[in-house]
Formats: structure tokens, C-alpha cells, sequence
């Protein structure tokens, strides 16, 4: 699995209310992911992390942001959730080759 | 120009079958289209992957076909298991771009024993 754990596995909350999602891996691999799987579009990614602070935006990056302030860390935040932020959210690590993705077991957002 | 379609949709197939899902792409920019699986409740794992240089790749009883000129490449699971029953997903990237991945709409596999 990488050393890729993923918190929280589940959350229900309420719109306008925000919401941190926390990835950690314990590789030291420099490359980390968010991406989201909604039913028909497959997996979209909404930011990615190429080091220490340095983070990129992905295909579907509204409403979302993220920090990395250490290597092991990636946080995915909703500023204010929204239903359409409802889905199932996946880390990734990118432990060799470009397209060669490690992924967590994913943290299901309910949104209300 | 950089998505990536996938059909069917989903698949029922017989054991022992073969299970065929195809993808399409137009960005030629792409120099890698892995294969990921994934089951119920977990992530998606890396299954098999190619690079446009290669028209074909095998791994087992899973087979990448890769066509070029026409953007497409497929995936064979020959002499299907129920144990095959996942979504599979396959996908895309550039080399230059982070190794981002993009994704097609996945395909849910049904072997029926």
C-alpha cells in the first residue's frame, strides 16, 4: 500500500462547513495526489504536490486547496463544502516512474 | 483534447471468457496509458501499463494492445475469473506534466462463474 494512510476513512458534514482531509505516507516519496471518484467520470484530480510546499493545481481544483508543509503530509481542505463536494477522495504517491500511482484506500465526504 | 474515453460501461462476461475494455485518446502528447483495477471499497492498484513505442504488452493472462495511428488501446483478460470482478480504469500521462494521470470513466467487470 505505499505506507499511504488516508484520514478520515468517512465524514458527514453540512454545507458551508469546512473540511480537512489528511494524507500520510511514511517513503519519503517527493510526489503526492488528491484526486476524486464520482460515478461516470472516473477519477479527476484536483491537486498534486511535487515537493515541500510546492503544489500545482489539477482538472477539478474549485473549492479545493491543499497544503504540504512536510514531506509526509498532504492536506486536502474545503474552504466551505458544497453537495457537488460530495465523493470519494483518494491520495496518491508516485513512488518511480511518471503514471505509476500508489493510491490509499480513499475517504468517503457526505456533504448535506 | 485530454480526456480519455472508455467503453463499455460495464461488462459481464462468462468464466473463462475474454473480457475486452477499450479507451481512446487524442492528446498524442501521451507517452504512458497504464491499467488500474480496482475492487470494492479500495483504492485503484496499478495492473499493467505500456508506452506508445510498444503495440503490445502481456503480462499473465492480462493483455495491453496499443494502436497508434488510430489513439486507442485496449485491454484483454483472458480465461476471466470471478476473482476478476473489479472496475477498471484505464488512463494516461505526459512525462513532462508531473506524471499526472488522466482517467477514463471505468469499466465494472462481472464474471459470472
Amino acid at each position: 500500500d505505499a505506507g499511504i494512510t488516508q484520514s478520515p476513512r468517512h465524514k458527514v458534514t453540512e454545507t458551508g462547513t469546512p473540511v480537512t482531509l489528511r494524507c500520510h505516507q511514511t517513503e519519503n516519496h517527493r510526489y503526492m495526489y488528491w484526486y476524486r471518484q464520482d460515478p461516470g467520470h472516473g477519477l479527476r484530480l484536483i491537486h498534486y504536490s511535487y515537493g515541500v510546499k510546492d503544489t500545482d493545481k489539477g482538472e477539478v481544483s474549485d473549492g479545493y486547496s491543499v497544503s504540504r508543509s512536510k514531506t509526509e503530509d498532504f492536506l486536502l481542505t474545503l474552504e466551505s463544502a458544497t453537495s457537488s463536494q460530495t465523493s470519494v477522495y483518494f491520495c496518491a504517491v508516485r513512488p518511480r516512474s511518471p503514471g505509476e500511482l500508489f493510491f490509499g484506500e480513499g475517504s468517503r465526504l457526505t456533504v448535506l | 483534447q485530454q480526456q480519455v474515453k472508455q467503453s463499455p460501461q460495464s461488462l459481464i462476461v462468462q468464466k473463462g471468457g475474454i473480457s475486452i475494455i477499450n479507451c481512446a485518446y487524442e492528446n498524442t502528447a501521451f507517452d504512458y496509458f497504464p491499467w488500474y483495477q480496482q475492487f470494492p471499497g479500495k483504492g485503484p492498484a496499478l495492473l499493467i501499463a505500456i508506452r506508445p513505442d510498444v503495440s503490445e504488452k502481456k503480462e499473465g493472462r492480462f493483455t495491453i494492445s496499443f494502436n497508434k495511428s488510430a489513439k486507442q488501446f485496449s485491454l484483454h483478460i483472458m480465461d476471466s475469473q470471478p476473482g476478476d470482478s473489479a472496475t477498471y480504469f484505464c488512463a494516461a500521462s505526459m512525462s513532462n506534466q508531473g506524471g499526472k494521470l488522466i482517467f477514463g470513466q471505468g469499466t465494472e467487470l462481472s464474471v459470472k462463474p
